[in-house]
């Protein structure tokens, strides 16, 4: 079982909010990556760490920020939320080396 | 256009019988993993696959990466119920991981 967690599991907000989706692991992983997800789409890579302050955008244009002060912990932030930005947002783990992927249970947030 | 092709895109079978679903791209990856997703969770990781020809059995799930680590292919026994959900497969060329958009499926008692 992986020790992975995303809060808030839902979340509906107004236009124009900030909103910080938050991601902790318990497994001592380096890397760690945020995925958006929408019906019928393959999930979208829009940030990934491997390690401390380090960070990277993913291949799909995102407004949203991360941070990587401590190895557990990786928020993301949306600074303006937008109706655009409602999807399912998954956060997950794995170590260095390592191809797979431990996945938290998701955020799925709608801005209204 | 997807990197990793899913097909099909839903599948809808009864209790007891047998099903394939596929992973294609005209990439070559050093791996290809399998998830499976349920409703209001995230992905779980099933099979890791990384040798071209290679075949792993879980259960009644029995996994194929292609010879030439481009393709792959789940095929379950048997279905449940309980088999019930998105199977996404997943490559990874270097330190990159591409996603499929998943094949829906729903097992019927």
């Amino acid at each position: 079982e992986a020790d992975i967690y995303q809060t808030p599991r839902y979340l509906v907000i107004g236009t124009g909010k900030k909103i910080t989706l938050e991601c902790s692991q318990t497994m001592g992983h380096d890397k760690m990556y945020w995925y958006q997800q929408d019906p019928g789409m393959e999930l979208h890579l829009i940030h990934y760490s491997y390690g401390v302050n380090s960070t990277e955008k993913g291949d799909l244009s995102s407004e949203s920020t991360v941070s990587r002060i401590r190895t557990e912990h990786f928020p993301l932030t949306l600074e303006s939320a937008r109706p655009s930005h409602t999807s399912q947002y998954l956060c997950a783990s794995g170590v260095t080396g390592g191809v797979e992927a431990f996945f938290g249970q998701g955020t799925r947030l709608t801005v209204v | 256009t997807q990197l990793l092709e899913q097909s099909p895109q839903f599948l809808s079978i009864q209790e007891g019988e047998n099903l394939t679903v596929y992973c294609n791209s005209s990439s070559v990856f050093s791996s290809l993993q399998w998830y499976r997703q349920e409703p209001g969770e995230g992905p779980v990781l099933l099979v890791t696959v990384v040798t071209g020809g290679e075949v792993k059995k879980l259960k009644r799930l029995t996994f194929q990466f292609g010879d030439a680590r481009k393709d792959s292919s789940l095929h379950i026994t048997a279905a449940q119920p309980g088999d019930t959900g998105l199977y996404l497969c997943a490559g990874a060329r270097n330190n990159d991981m591409r996603f499929g958009a998943g094949t829906r499926l729903t097992v019927k008692p």
